[in-house]
């Protein structure tokens, strides 16, 4: 079975631009949620989705927003990028809304602001 | 708010030695406590859990036991290799707020060597 997967795998944006990122979760997992990483940090929680609602927020402006859709895919998207939004952003995946078995993390998508 | 705070990094080892990562933890409910790994340009493995006081999750012979007196789930292994270098991260998802969300330390850089 395929895991979390994220698309692209890196990304090089300019300032002020729009950036929106994709997550495939595990087959009839029906949670996403997005963290961003910033090299030599842990991640930090941007979103939860859950049966395609928002279902926790993080302490990210306004400029990032999120999505999920029918099929339980999301989308991360970014406005107007600031050169500190330059980081690795996760995709997690769970079969139910709570995290108390863990998530599934995908790869990554390196996003790199110039 | 919860937190993680974990032992600072670099750790370097000769291969065979013993490991011990310190994590500890503040949280207002009763978290469920994990360990994940990062290995070079990947994303995050979740490598072991423990979901309530006195547990111990093992894996890969890593092992972990959850302490809810000292707040602390430290990592261990009996003899490392060089294929344990990588990042790991200690993590918390806490009932109080549903599960959503994990909250990472800042993760401990492990090198093995030869």
């Amino acid at each position: 079975d395929a895991g979390v997967t994220q698309s692209p795998t890196h990304l090089i944006k300019t300032r002020g631009q729009h950036v929106t990122l994709r997550c495939s979760p595990i087959s009839g997992h029906k949670s996403v949620s997005w963290y961003q990483q910033v090299l030599g940090q842990g991640p930090q929680f941007i979103f939860q989705y859950y049966e395609k609602e928002e279902r926790g927020r993080g302490n990210f402006p306004d400029r990032f927003s999120a999505r999920q859709f029918p099929n339980y895919s999301s989308e991360l998207n970014v406005n107007a990028l600031l050169l500190g939004d330059s980081a690795l952003y996760l995709c997690a995946s769970s079969s139910h809304r709570g995290g108390r078995d863990g998530y599934t993390f995908g790869s990554g998508t390196r996003l790199t602001v110039v | 708010g919860n937190s993680v705070t974990q032992m600072e990094g670099p750790v370097t080892l000769s291969e065979e030695a013993f490991l011990t990562i310190n994590c500890t933890y503040t949280a207002t409910g009763y978290p469920s406590l994990f360990w994940y790994v990062q290995y070079p340009g990947e994303g995050l493995q979740l490598l072991l859990k423990a979901t309530k006081a006195d547990d111990k999750g093992s894996n890969k012979g890593f092992e972990a036991t959850y302490r809810k007196e000292t707040t602390s789930f430290h990592l261990e292994k009996g003899s490392v290799q060089v294929s344990d270098s990588a990042v790991y991260f200690c993590a918390l998802s806490d009932p109080l707020f549903g599960n959503e969300k994990l909250t990472f330390g800042t993760g401990t850089r492990l090198t093995i060597i030869p």
